[in-house]
């Protein structure tokens, strides 16, 4: 089974810096996709960004970027120029193939942005 | 475009009770998800419906659990009986195939409290 670990439960940067989070991910597939996900305290889940393994370029969206390490199965999120509204959990999730749908997510990363 | 609704957004019951949550996907997104995430986790997959029909239902205690999608539309979680371990955040999300990678949208949740 595909599991998904986050080891830092808790974040914290100072506004207008640089911050990233940490996620690795355990599986045997080749053919999968990874994303990043953030929750804020209204609790919709929204998607950040997403990377397809076989992709070797890494995903960039605005101030988001990701760091895909496939062979060491790590999928880092860098948020550059941190927002006040930046502040919330965020999830890294893994789902295995085109055809199942499924997501497995981490525990999460709380995000505080000091201003 | 309206996203995924959920109601209610809170509940609040006695162990033994049932309750039911609603859920009504983002038009035209032929597939379903409710998630379950406990205070601390990542949400954990249900069941995920296409159309009418159930795709997977692995992780769904079907003792006290149960879900349907009669039209292929909307769709209801149900929890009967109740538990304390219950207590938890459903989400409900949509997706649209199209392409390799099938967006998610998350509804913002039903929080359930059991006592």
């Amino acid at each position: 089974a595909q599991t998904v670990t986050q080891s830092q439960p808790e974040m914290s940067v100072q506004e207008a810096e640089t911050v990233t989070l940490s996620c690795t991910y355990d599986t045997s597939e080749s053919d999968y996709y990874l994303f990043w996900y953030k929750q804020p305290p209204s609790r919709q889940m929204i998607l950040v960004i997403r990377q397809e393994a076989y992709k070797q370029q890494n995903a960039t969206e605005n101030r988001f970027s990701v760091n895909f390490q496939k062979a060491a199965k790590s999928f880092s999120l860098k948020i550059s120029d941190s927002q006040l509204g930046d502040a919330a959990m965020y999830f890294c999730a893994y789902r295995s193939s085109p055809r199942n749908e499924k997501l497995t997510f981490g525990t999460g990363t709380r995000l505080t942005i000091i201003p | 475009e309206a996203g995924v609704a959920q109601s209610p957004r809170y509940k609040i019951i006695e162990k033994r009770q049932s309750v039911a949550f609603w859920c009504n996907p983002i038009s035209g997104h032929a597939t379903l998800y409710w998630y379950q995430q406990i205070l601390g986790q990542g949400p954990k997959l249900l069941i995920q419906f296409q159309n009418n029909g159930v795709v997977d239902d692995s992780q769904l205690p079907k003792d006290r659990f149960s879900a349907e999608r009669l039209k292929g539309v909307d769709s209801t979680l149900k929890i009967q009986p109740a538990k304390l371990e219950d207590s938890a955040v459903y989400l409900c999300a949509s997706s649209f195939r199209n392409g390799r990678v099938n967006e998610q949208f998350f509804g913002p949740g039903t929080r359930l409290t059991v006592l």
